[in-house]
């Protein structure tokens, strides 16, 4: 079974300041991965994903993330982070399997001070 | 591309009422979508997996007499909730596959159930 965890529930940054959301997954196969950003009550914006390729991925709003096979993760990373950056980073995992659904991380609370 | 709607955005109802959830496909035919429930600060879970003219899987603990999915058609997609108690309450967010075998997925905005 394929599980996503996110072993920050709740990070605290200064404004222009670098950071780094941790996501680790289990998944048998070669996983498809992707973070997504949550305001609230709102619904789920994709910030990126990886398939293939390239393990350094480019999002929008100057996100990255690196896909890491050997320690089963996928960081992702801003170097400078802007006060509407704040909201909740979900990433998920889905493969090629017969459900195909996406299995979600508990999510990092992402709160950003001046 | 690749815009799902939901409607309602929210919804109050009374206990013992049942509530409709829409799920369009905008500018794409989906075959499959997904009904996803969230609980106030709390991840995504996924309900069941709808896929156009045949009956919806529901996941394990998921109530299928209670969550009534129905997809008639390639762009639209309906949860109800029936009998719809406190519980019931929570942000209920869709997504839609654009192609048979894909995995990414689109979602829509959300819906807000708060029940009385």
């Amino acid at each position: 079974a394929q599980s996503v965890t996110q072993p920050d529930i709740h990070i605290t940054v200064s404004e222009g300041a670098s950071l780094e959301l941790r996501c680790n997954y289990s998944y048998g196969a070669t996983p498809y991965l992707f973070w997504y950003v949550q305001s609230p009550g709102q619904g789920l914006q994709l910030l990126l994903k990886y398939f293939s390729g390239d393990t350094l991925v480019q999002g929008i709003k100057g996100f990255e993330a690196e896909f890491k096979r050997s320690q089963s993760s996928f960081n992702l990373r801003k170097p400078s982070v802007h006060w509407s950056d704040a909201a909740e980073y979900f990433c998920a995992v889905g493969g090629d399997t017969g459900r195909r659904a996406l299995t979600f991380g508990s999510g990092t609370r992402l709160q950003v001070q001046p | 591309g690749a815009v799902v709607s939901q409607h309602p955005s929210w919804v109050i109802c009374k206990s013992g009422t049942s509530v409709k959830i829409e799920c369009r496909s905008l500018d794409f035919q989906a075959t499959t979508m997904f009904w996803y429930r969230q609980f106030p600060k709390q991840s995504l879970m996924l309900m069941a997996t709808s896929n156009e003219g045949s009956k919806a899987t529901y996941e394990q603990g998921v109530e299928k007499d209670k969550f009534l999915i129905n997809h008639a058609s390639l762009t639209l997609s309906t949860l109800t909730v029936t009998s719809a108690h406190p519980e019931d309450s929570s942000f209920y967010i869709c997504s839609a596959r654009v192609l048979a075998g894909a995995t990414e997925q689109f979602f829509g905005p959300g819906t807000r159930l708060t029940v009385l």
